[in-house]
């Protein structure tokens, strides 16, 4: 089992540009989050998806929309990019259990730049 | 507001030496708790968590947490450290029966051989 697979590995972005940051899991779990992660700030949600069809905001989705496609696949797009956007991205699901996620399993992230 | 609070920004231990990574939290609904370790250029990986029951709880490596309700903590610790430990650990309570997740800022663990 491949786990949480993300792509692409890096992408460097100028002002105002969009780009879609695609992740897929096969371990067949519900839920699945787009996080993103600064320096000195640990994690942040951006969105979640807590089973297939249905996304909500986290705490910081202001700038990106996402998309569950099926139950393997998140995306995350960025409709014009801002050097505020710079960080590393991470998505990862968990085994939604009834009274709420489990533990996580992430990807190896997307590292995004913004000029 | 909810938050966490991981007080080091790192900590540094000898080989050998037990670790103590500290953790504490203001989350209403009394959350499930976790810890998460981060290897360089890696993406986040699960160590432990607390549900309910025994406050001691163990999970991957020979790593342990203490749950104190009172205190609203959930310390990380380690009987005897190995340099392999040294990376970046996470607390992170989520809310209970929901999906959210907090993670504090993150500790830097340095073991030194």
């Amino acid at each position: 089992n491949a786990g949480v697979t993300q792509t692409p590995k890096f992408q460097v972005l100028k002002t105002g540009q969009s780009m879609t940051l695609q992740c897929a899991q096969d371990m067949n779990h519900n839920s699945m989050y787009w996080y993103r992660q600064d320096p000195g700030m640990g994690l942040r949600l951006i969105y979640y998806s807590a089973s297939e069809g249905t996304t909500d905001k986290g705490e910081v989705p202001n700038g990106y929309n996402v998309s569950r496609l099926n139950k393997r696949e998140f995306s995350l797009r960025l409709e014009s990019a801002a050097p505020s956007q710079t960080s590393v991205y991470f998505c990862a699901s968990s085994d939604s259990q009834g009274q709420g996620a489990g533990e996580q399993f992430f990807g190896p992230g997307t590292r995004l730049t913004v000029l | 507001a909810q938050s966490v609070a991981q007080p080091e920004d790192q900590v540094n231990v000898a080989e050998g030496n037990p670790l103590t990574v500290k953790c504490t939290y203001s989350v209403s609904g009394n959350p499930y708790l976790f810890w998460y370790v981060q290897y360089p250029n890696r993406g986040l990986q699960f160590l432990l968590k607390y549900i309910t029951g025994d406050n001691l709880v163990k999970g991957s490596y020979g790593f342990e947490a203490e749950f104190n309700k009172s205190q609203t903590s959930f310390h990380l610790k380690k009987p005897s450290a190995l340099v392999s430990d040294s990376a970046l650990y996470f607390c992170a309570p989520q809310e209970r029966g929901g999906f959210k997740t907090i993670f504090g800022a993150g500790t830097r663990l340095f073991v030194k051989a």
